[in-house]
């Protein structure tokens, strides 16, 4: 149990252009979900708590015009990176709980690449 | 504000030997979690530990916590090629879902 589906998994798009990720909890409902951004060889840092049927949480520093995240369903969290750069190129990595006594379930991640 | 530290950052043993991660929070946190991550790949839930002496084995790996000094260990036993592999832990932000992530540590287990 406590299945989160991330897509794509990886994703190249020419630079202007906005990308959009998707978070599913398969298997159970998910108020909150996280979305984290990892640079090569470094530590996950969160960006923002996507909240079901409310405007996100952005954690300071992260751009809320260039993230836009949409938590529009108990079991769906889309993540758009509007008019994409190289440097928001990343691996970009969602996650839900249904019970936090049991940890957090982290998506497969989507790598992106912005040329 | 809730900051987590992880040592070594990066750890190069030989198989069949032991060693220990530590990993230290600077507030009091409701849970610590460890997590391994293979490269190019996200993160797979190892452990969850919610209380003072809390301790949870899982094959060569054994995690603790100790809330009083804000210290949580990963303790590998008789390391294989197999447990190569980052690992990061992370402490719940106190009455809130946060998670912070500790830097990670590298391990590479040498035949």
């Amino acid at each position: 149990g406590a299945v989160v589906s991330q897509h794509p998994s990886w994703v190249i798009c020419k630079s202007g252009t906005s990308v959009k990720i998707e978070c599913r909890s398969l298997d159970f409902q998910a108020t909150t979900m996280f979305w984290y951004r990892q640079f090569p060889k470094q530590s996950l840092m969160l960006m923002a708590t996507s909240n079901e049927g409310s405007k996100a949480t952005y954690e300071q520093g992260v751009e809320k015009d260039k993230f836009l995240i949409n938590h529009a369903s108990l079991t769906l969290s889309t993540l758009t990176v509007t008019s994409a750069h190289p440097e928001d190129s990343s691996f970009y990595i969602c996650s839900a709980s249904w019970d936090r006594d049991y940890g957090y379930t982290f998506g497969s991640g989507t790598r992106l690449t912005v040329v | 504000e809730l900051k987590v530290e992880q040592n070594p950052l990066f750890l190069s043993m030989q198989e069949g030997k032991n060693y220990t991660i530590y990993c230290n929070y600077s507030t009091t946190s409701d849970r610590l979690y460890w997590y391994r991550q293979d490269p190019g790949k996200s993160l797979e839930s190892l452990f969850v530990l919610l209380s003072n002496g809390a301790v949870k084995q899982e094959g060569r790996l054994m995690a603790s916590l100790d809330t009083k000094a804000r210290l949580s260990t990963l303790h590998i036993t008789a390391a294989v090629h197999d447990l190569s592999a980052t690992y990061f832990c992370a402490a719940d932000n106190f009455g809130n879902e946060k998670l912070t992530f500790g830097t990670g540590t590298r391990l590479t287990i040498i035949p």
